[in-house]
């Protein structure tokens, strides 16, 4: 099946920082989602991209649809503590209405 | 909406038990999906019904998994017997066919201890 591969793993930073991480495919996307999980929850979409070039933003976040259709980027601008979590790239797969996920990038932010 | 429900929160149980995780989905949703989560392996789709109908359960891992959707409102997971490698975090989300986004809705997951 499709694999998503994210990096990095695991993210230490410190507050105010700003914060980058991708996904790469190892098929062509028409549809790349990102979401976030945060401790003791279900994961939950923060930003849908479309199109190959496209770059959405949902306020301090923005991510782009690369122009391979392979990869995506996501990032955060003057990180807070309330961005601390997981963070998962998904796109289709597993059927028609599965979505494969990447292994997510843990994001902990230092004092 | 109170979103998609799962219970029990957590279940700690021993090997060779039969364990039943629950999920009622978002109202008028007509897709709902079953995956697992583990530090190792991430998320992981194991089983998604369409109008009540399994579509596609090839991530089951083995036999011991089993899952059904009597209604829209209802599904269950079961393992039996359980084994402690099936120590995981399991989410049932929920979403309408078609939707741009895939509309997913997470539940807030089962954590499921086998000792």
């Amino acid at each position: 099946g499709q694999q998503l591969n994210q990096s990095p793993q695991s993210m230490f930073i410190q507050e105010g920082e700003d914060v980058s991480m991708n996904c790469t495919s190892s098929s062509i996307f028409n549809t790349w989602l990102w979401y976030k999980q945060e401790p003791g929850e279900g994961p939950v979409l923060l930003i849908a991209l479309y199109k190959a070039g496209e770059l959405t933003s949902n306020g301090r976040l923005t991510a782009q649809f690369g122009i391979t259709r392979k990869d995506s980027f996501l990032n955060i601008s003057a990180s807070i503590p309330s961005d601390v979590g997981i963070y998962f790239c998904a796109g289709p797969g597993g059927g028609a209405d599965g979505l494969t996920f990447g292994k997510g990038t843990h994001l902990i932010i230092q004092p | 909406d109170a979103g998609v429900i799962q219970s029990p929160r957590h279940e700690v149980t021993e090997m060779g038990q039969e364990v039943t995780l629950r999920c009622k989905p978002i109202s008028g949703h007509n897709s709902l999906f079953w995956y697992r989560q583990t530090m190792m392996r991430g998320l992981e789709l194991l089983i998604y019904f369409n109008n009540n109908v399994p579509i596609d359960d090839s991530g089951m891992p083995e036999d011991r998994f089993s899952a059904k959707m009597p209604n829209a409102s209802f599904s269950t997971l079961k393992i039996q017997p359980s084994e402690p490698r099936d120590s995981a975090v399991y989410f049932c989300a929920s979403s309408f066919t078609g939707a741009r986004d895939y509309g997913y809705t997470f539940g807030s997951g089962t954590r499921l201890t086998v000792v």
